[in-house]
């Protein structure tokens, strides 16, 4: 069954704006993982957290993770237009690997 | 670069066919999954494998069957294909482990009419 659940999902912004989606999600984990998808492809792997990690930056992405609210957070700063995509959490427990539904971002030029 | 290859892009079959989709990785990873993606659905794990031969079920295995008989293909099998499996179909692979990126495939698009 599906792990993670996105909020919001649908979000618009104008370029420059930051963007945060957030993942919530019912059992334990040993990491969580967010993904890109452009429109029609495959998944892309952009960060890992590790369940004993509070925050993680890498380039423009920030995520923070709350193992007690059981939520994730992604903050994409100083969006582009090539950053329009559907973004997913997954959690792992245990080899298992379950994903959300995704947030769809729109970042307007 | 990890490579992992879905054999069709776009397919159309008719209800009842058989319907094979392939998918080939090379990274020698010992994890291979078969996601389908619906809208508002998200990822839903259909089957996966973590080694030759060997085959779990995820949560939407009706309807479909896998086959793994070298390390490096997984193949999903719709024995029946209905219109209710058109969609959208992901392969993946990954190292055996907890904490190891998901690699994707480019997906493959089902329509069965």
């Amino acid at each position: 069954s599906q792990q993670g659940e996105e909020d919001p999902q649908a979000l618009s912004i104008q370029e420059g704006e930051n963007a945060t989606m957030n993942c919530s999600y019912k059992t334990s984990i040993n990491n969580l993982q967010w993904y890109r998808q452009n429109s029609g492809r495959g998944l892309v792997h952009l960060i890992l957290i590790r369940s004993n990690e509070r925050e993680k930056h890498s380039g423009r992405l920030r995520v923070t993770l709350d193992t007690s609210k059981k939520s994730s957070s992604l903050l994409i700063t100083a969006s582009r237009a090539a950053d329009t995509a559907s973004y997913f959490c997954a959690t792992d427990w245990n080899n298992d690997m379950r994903f959300g539904a995704g947030t769809r971002l729109t970042v307007k030029p | 670069d990890v490579k992992v290859t879905q054999s069709s892009r776009y397919l159309v079959k008719r209800t009842g066919e058989k319907v094979f989709l392939e998918c080939v990785q090379d990274m020698d990873h010992e994890n291979m999954f078969w996601y389908r993606q619906d809208p508002g659905l998200g990822l839903r794990l259909i089957y996966f494998s973590y080694d030759v031969k060997m085959k779990e079920k995820g949560d939407i295995p009706e309807g479909y069957s896998v086959s793994r008989e070298k390390k490096e293909r997984f193949s999903l099998i719709l024995e029946s294909a209905s219109t209710n499996q058109t969609s959208m179909y992901l392969c993946a692979s990954a190292e055996h482990g907890s904490g190891n990126t998901i690699y994707f495939g480019e997906g493959s698009w089902l329509t069965v009419v």
